[in-house]
């Protein structure tokens, strides 16, 4: 069965720097990916989605890659701030299913200090 | 914040009882899903419903049950609560089947302690 996996449980940046997320799944390509801010006692915020023919999207200071040859997906914040401190989930939605399960990575706990 | 609420927020329950969560999905949404988080781990999904009927279901026993009404709030329902069944539920609301693109919404989830 499918995994996500997100390498680093915490990532710790000074504010203005990029931080970059990785994930990573481990058997086939996902029809698509999505990007999940959590924020502490509460729940998942979507971010971006990502779909397996796109290279590459952008929102705002996010951007999001999908490499289907190193089976990954990288999540860029640029100019970090330390409001961006939070939970970092990567989810894989399953393409040709009827419903709409998404099977999450651990997450990573990102903190940008002042 | 998104339009899904959860109740209760907190809940202490001790081994073996039953409990009951309640989710309230966004306005116009017809579809719930629901996720169980341990600590320190990413979401799991345990079941999807649609227009009041399970659509979909991940791996969990039989013991977690649902249920959706007909103004598409929902209920998740646990029976001979375990220690391992301490966690955040999540419940996820959005419209049609979501089986392409459709954006699930995520309530603030309940915390359930089983002691």
């Amino acid at each position: 069965s499918q995994k996500i996996e997100q390498n680093s449980e915490a990532l710790n940046i000074q504010e203005g720097k990029t931080a970059t997320l990785t994930c990573n799944y481990t058997n086939y390509s996902p029809a698509y990916l999505q990007w999940y801010r959590q924020d502490p006692g509460r729940g998942p915020v979507f971010l971006l989605l990502i779909r397996e023919n796109e290279k590459e999207k952008r929102k705002e200071r996010l951007k999001v890659t999908f490499d289907t040859t190193l089976k990954q997906s990288l999540f860029h914040i640029t100019a970090s701030q330390p409001a961006d401190s939070a939970t970092y989930l990567c989810a894989e939605r399953e393409g040709g299913t009827s419903y709409g399960k998404l099977t999450f990575g651990q997450g990573t706990i990102l903190t940008v200090h002042p | 914040e998104t339009g899904v609420t959860q109740s209760p927020t907190h809940l202490i329950k001790t081994r073996g009882q039953q409990v009951t969560l309640r989710c309230s999905s966004q306005s116009g949404h017809n579809t719930v899903s629901w996720y169980q988080q341990a600590l320190g781990q990413g979401p799991q999904f345990i079941f999807q419903y649609y227009r009041e009927e399970e659509n979909g279901r991940g791996n969990f026993p039989p013991r977690f049950s649902g249920l959706q009404f007909p103004n598409y709030s929902s209920e998740l329902n646990v029976n001979a609560l375990e220690l391992d069944d301490s966690a955040l539920y999540l419940c996820a609301s959005s419209f049609g089947l979501a089986g392409v693109l459709n954006e699930q919404y995520f309530g603030p989830g309940t915390r359930l302690t089983v002691t």
